[in-house]
């Protein structure tokens, strides 16, 4: 399996523009995860999905962001429009739910895309 | 509220010498724990998880941590470290907030390795 892909590997944009990320889960997993990573506020959850449905978007920062699934083999998250603040690394994650549920079950990380917001 | 604290933010240490990556954690019921490693500009890897089965958990590339509920700590360890070891540790716990699961990180420990 090739893992969790994330595209595109880096970004770099003039603030005002829309920016969307995106991510292809492991075939067969059924949760799919957001993360932000700043120096200041680390590794951050922002939103995450099971069986393509939105359960928990409390890390959402604010309405300029928004995330989709469309399917289980695809997801994007989207920013419009984006903010010097904004720059980060943005990582996708995908897990299986063997059993247990997230209490138990590892994630598997993308490479990250490295956003930045001239 | 759940959260863990990495104690160091840096580590450093020569080659062949032990390793001690510090954890505590804060948790109102039984916890799953995870260290996470990321070497530079790459995703996160899974180190080792602790889910109550053994308090003594092994992990890869002869990693280990041992979770102690009296210390609610969850220590990281390696008898001999390696040039490839390197990188950024994260200590997570599992919580449950909102009627789900999720996982919580700490701020990180970066390791280095001198020869």
């Amino acid at each position: 399996d090739a893992g969790v892909i994330q595209s595109p590997r880096h970004e770099v944009t003039e603030m005002g523009q829309e920016v969307t990320l995106r991510c292809k889960p492991i075939s067969g997993h059924d949760y799919l995860f957001w993360y932000r990573q700043t120096m200041m506020r680390g590794l951050e959850l922002l939103i995450y999905f099971n069986n393509n449905v939105p359960i928990d978007d409390s890390g959402m920062p604010e309405d300029r962001f928004s995330a989709k699934m469309p399917n289980a083999s695809f997801s994007t998250l989207k920013i419009q429009p984006s903010e010097p603040r904004d720059s980060a690394v943005y990582f996708c994650a995908s897990s299986l739910d063997r059993a247990g549920g997230l209490k138990y079950n590892e994630q598997f990380f993308g490479p990250g895309t490295r956003l930045t917001v001239l | 509220a759940q959260s863990v604290t990495q104690l160091d933010s840096h580590v450093s240490v020569s080659e062949g010498t032990p390793v001690l990556l510090r954890c505590n954690y804060s948790s109102s019921y039984s916890p799953s724990l995870f260290w996470y490693v990321q070497h530079p500009n790459k995703g996160l890897q899974l180190l080792l998880k602790y889910t109550s089965a053994a308090t003594l958990v092994k992990g890869i590339n002869g990693f280990e941590a041992e979770f102690k509920k009296s210390e609610t700590s969850f220590h990281l360890t390696k008898p001999s470290a390696h040039m490839s070891d390197a990188a950024e540790y994260f200590c997570v716990v599992s919580v449950f907030s909102g009627g789900y699961n999720k996982l919580i990180f700490g701020a990180g420990t970066r390791l280095a390795v001198h020869p």
